[in-house]
């Protein structure tokens, strides 16, 4: 098993640009999560799924989409760029809610 | 919202040593999280509990769910246990309110 993957792992961005962070997991978890980390600050969790066609806003979402069509796919878009979305960008899953989270590798975001 | 304070921040030890680090939070949860982030970056999950202690190797977890308090412990700690440990606490029950709130972490470097 792969785990969970995320693509790309570095981004540079100019304000105002969108773009898609891509986030899968091969372990038919119901449960995907978006997180930022930020120097000094704990994880915050930007939106979460808890499973195909249901996702829901966690403690950061402005200026963040998602969507889940899959079980597999949990891919984060950004709208616009702004510099205050510079940030270490986490993507976990877990097979519930009362289960251990699986991190991904994490995509460094950069906005110019 | 759940407050999660981690203590110390940052803590030096030489190889061999007891380490402790401490999560308190100040609402009542269902779950607590302890996770392991490297220096490169990638986090794991070290333990899931909501009540007792659990060990794994040289690492301990404990919670005292009246008091709101976990500590990790890591005895006969070694050079490769250098890394950010991280608390996180989940509040709600059930699976519709699956969201984590984390500490800042502690930085633990352990010297040879």
């Amino acid at each position: 098993n792969a785990g969970v993957t995320q693509t790309p792992k570095f981004q540079v961005l100019k304000t105002g640009q969108s773009m898609t962070l891509q986030c899968a997991q091969d372990m038919n978890h119901e449960y995907m999560s978006w997180y930022r980390q930020d120097p000094g600050m704990g994880l915050r969790l930007i939106h979460y799924s808890v499973g195909a066609g249901i996702t829901d806003q966690g403690e950061v979402p402005n200026g963040y989409n998602v969507s889940r069509s899959t079980t597999e796919d949990f891919p984060l878009r950004l709208l616009s760029a702004a510099p205050s979305q510079t940030s270490v960008y986490f993507c976990a899953s877990s097979y519930s809610g009362l289960w251990a989270q699986y991190f991904g590798p994490g995509t460094r975001l950069l906005v110019l | 919202k759940n407050e999660v304070e981690q203590s110390p921040q940052n803590l030096t030890a030489q190889e061999g040593e007891f380490i402790t680090i401490n999560c308190s939070y100040s609402v009542g949860i269902s779950a607590l999280h302890w996770l392991q982030q490297h220096p490169g970056g990638g986090i794991v999950s070290l333990f899931m509990l909501s009540s007792g202690k659990k060990k794994h190797g040289r690492l301990i977890a404990t919670i005292n769910i009246q008091e709101k308090h976990s500590s990790l412990h890591i005895t006969a700690s070694h050079p490769r246990d250098s890394a950010v440990y991280i608390c996180a606490v989940r509040s709600g029950g059930g699976g519709s309110n699956y969201k984590l709130t984390f500490g800042k972490g502690t930085l633990l470097t352990v010297n040879p």
